[in-house]
């Protein structure tokens, strides 16, 4: 089993959708969880960190549930820039604190 | 943009031989950890480096290694490459320590034929 799973896509939305991910984590240790989104051929950037009692920043919310070991990532009003792969990371110390990547879920928002 | 910079930001290399690849971090982030990513996967950690000591390592052979230095920037070495290390190789640093958010620089992508 991956140590961190999530389903690869594509989601192709229309524009205005509300788009759900949800990734999965094996460690029941882990200690922080991020996601982060990455563009075609470019870098990893950090779109938010995940906490236990969820978080929102405009139109993203995070949902962390520790029992059942998985993170998810609402999108609400999808937007053509929202186009990219969101990569679910998972903070692991083991030895060290070591970010655990997903496979990366491809969303594409159509016009 | 995060700051953390790298070059090159492309090589081609032949089967065989050794690369230098280096990475500057943000100023005052004393963490840098190092990430393969192939092609429609994800970054895999090769290993991470706290305060210019090998901080953890991930599944990656030994003829990848890596040194920081006091300026807190690192490079990541790799000997007799093979066809497979063809990918984009991703350094990150941290402020505060290894347990801290990560940013990421744009990469490097390497070819090797």
């Amino acid at each position: 089993r991956k140590e961190v799973e999530q389903d690869p896509g594509p989601f192709n939305v229309p524009e205005g959708a509300t788009v759900a991910f949800n990734c999965t984590y094996s460690n029941s240790a882990s200690q922080s969880f991020f996601w982060y989104r990455q563009d075609c051929r470019k870098e990893p950037k950090l779109l938010m960190s995940v906490y236990s009692s969820g978080n929102e920043d405009g139109r993203f919310t995070a949902q962390l549930n520790r029992a059942s070991q998985y993170i998810s990532l609402l999108i609400r009003d999808s937007k053509l820039s929202d186009s990219a792969t969101y990569l679910c990371v998972v903070n692991i110390p083991s030895g060290t604190y070591k970010y655990i990547f997903g496979t990366g879920t491809r969303l594409k928002v159509l016009a | 943009e995060t700051g953390v910079t790298q070059s090159p930001t492309h090589l081609i290399k032949t089967r065989g031989q050794q690369v230098t690849l280096r990475c500057s971090s943000q100023s005052g982030h004393n963490t840098v950890s190092w990430y393969q990513q192939a092609l429609g996967q994800g970054p895999q950690f090769i290993f991470q480096y706290y305060r210019e000591e090998e901080n953890g390592r991930g599944n990656f052979p030994p003829r990848f290694s890596g040194l920081q230095f006091p300026n807190y920037s690192s490079e990541l070495n790799v000997n007799a490459l093979e066809l497979d290390d063809s990918a984009l190789y991703l350094c990150a640093s941290s402020l505060a320590g290894p347990g801290d958010t990560q940013y990421f620089g744009p990469g490097t992508r390497l070819t090797v034929l």
